[in-house]
């Protein structure tokens, strides 16, 4: 079975602190995906990963930022976190073209 | 970019009803999918569905890729079918994105 783990289920940090979220996935997949998600407004795109070293911005990056120095693995940063950011942050991971699979989700609120 | 629109939004079902979701998209896509998010916020995979139709148990879906719609059905359901089911969509093998409906929140009742 494909597995997506994200480090930290919950997270409390306060505004204006560095968030790493960190994502990683077990089948060698190119393209990896972080969105976020909040009531009444679905999943949304933050950034995307085509390939190792390769990315590019979703629908709403502002205010994030994402690395991606091996394959395996998918960082998500919040440079200084507001609490406009507290959401459910999602990872996800894919061959090109194919069946996409999520990780469980990282709960964070921003105080 | 694409819109996805889901209906209905929410759906209230007695145990051992059927159900019909449906998912309507604005363009043709190149990839299709189904998600069911449990109480504690997984998405699992139901269906990956371009076109045709695909059966799973109870579940199974059906994609209309020239009228743009997809349906899913659930059958005979159970009060572990409850959550929100979510329908997305890829454009095509060159846009990597999926965008996502709103979703389908479902409850059954014992």
């Amino acid at each position: 079975d494909v597995k997506v783990t994200q480090s930290s289920r919950y997270l409390v940090k306060r505004t204006g602190e560095k968030v790493f979220l960190e994502c990683v996935q077990d089948m060698d997949h190119e393209n990896m995906f972080w969105y976020r998600q909040d009531p009444g407004l679905g999943l949304r795109l933050i950034y995307f990963s085509y390939d190792v070293k390769m990315k590019e911005k979703g629908d709403i990056p502002e205010g994030y930022s994402v690395s991606r120095e091996k394959k395996e693995r998918f960082s998500l940063i919040l440079e200084s976190a507001s609490t406009n950011q507290t959401s459910m942050y999602l990872c996800a991971s894919r061959h090109r073209g194919n069946t996409i699979y999520f990780g469980e989700g990282s709960w964070l609120t921003v105080v | 970019g694409i819109q996805v629109e889901q209906s209905p939004p929410d759906l209230i079902l007695q145990e051992g009803a059927n159900s019909t979701l449906r998912c309507n998209f604005s363009d043709s896509v190149n990839n299709l999918q189904w998600f069911h998010q449990n109480p504690w916020g997984q998405l699992i995979n139901l269906f990956y569905i371009p076109s045709g139709t695909k059966q799973n148990g109870r579940l199974s879906a059906t994609t209309v890729a020239t009228e743009r719609y997809s349906l899913l059905y659930i059958s005979s359901s159970q009060t572990t079918d409850s959550g929100v089911y979510f329908c997305a969509v890829e454009r095509s093998a060159n846009d990597y994105k999926l965008s996502f409906g709103a979703g389908t929140t479902v409850t059954v009742r014992a």
